[in-house]
């Protein structure tokens, strides 16, 4: 069984860029989760979308957005990025409600 | 008081002990609780996962979870070298609804 998979594997950007992180989730798992890693600093949870909708979001703003497909895959956006974004964006999928999450290998953002 | 908490450690134990893994939380309404393994500069591994009140065991490892203590514990027997990693402890439902809020995680160094 394929893990949840996760493109690109690095991202470089500058200040004021836009940045899109995609990810596709274990195959019969219908929900997809966001978080960040930032360095030094504990897993945030960002987005929380299950067939095809937004059901959860964390502290984040709103320049922090994505969507879900009908393949269950998912993107990341993040608008007008900032220093501080630089993190690991991690994605995880699960089959439903309070089930294990298992997550992908993620995608390092740094902000230039 | 943060939601999930962790003694950072590092926690050092000889190569053959058992390491034993602490977590408290403070959402009584948290339904299930899980434990990931991750190894520095990777992402976070699944290994325990436990909802009822008691003793779950599966190879090296036992969760235990005591909901009347906000309590949950992590105990790997015969502790390896390649054991040596950060253990976070997470927790869903109640309040935080299908979200994980994590722990800052516990660093385990084993020794040979």
């Amino acid at each position: 069984e394929a893990g949840v998979t996760q493109s690109p594997t690095h991202l470089i950007k500058t200040r004021g860029q836009q940045a899109t992180l995609r990810c596709s989730p274990i195959s019969g798992h219908t929900s997809v989760y966001w978080y960040q890693q930032a360095l030094g600093l504990g897993l945030q949870f960002l987005l929380w979308y299950d067939e095809g909708e937004e059901r959860n979001r964390g502290n984040f703003p709103p320049r922090f957005s994505g969507r879900q497909f009908p393949n269950y895959s998912s993107e990341l956006n993040v608008n007008a990025l900032e220093l501080e974004d630089s993190a690991l964006y991690l994605c995880a999928s699960s089959r439903g409600n309070n089930q294990p999450q298992h997550f992908g290998d993620g995608t390092r953002l740094s902000i230039l | 008081q943060k939601e999930v908490e962790q003694n950072s450690g590092p926690l050092s134990v000889p190569e053959g002990a058992i390491a034993s893994l602490n977590c408290t939380y403070s959402d009584r309404g948290s339904q299930s609780f899980f434990w990931y393994r991750q190894y520095s500069g990777k992402s976070p591994e699944l290994i325990m996962f436990i909802y009822s009140n008691g003793d779950k065991e599966d190879g090296r490892f036992t969760a235990q979870l005591n909901k009347a203590s906000q309590y949950v514990s992590l105990l790997i027997r015969d502790s390896q070298p390649s054991d040596s990693a950060t253990y976070l402890c997470a927790v869903n439902g109640g309040n935080a609804g299908n979200m994980l809020t994590f722990g800052g995680g516990t660093r385990l160094m084993v020794k040979p």
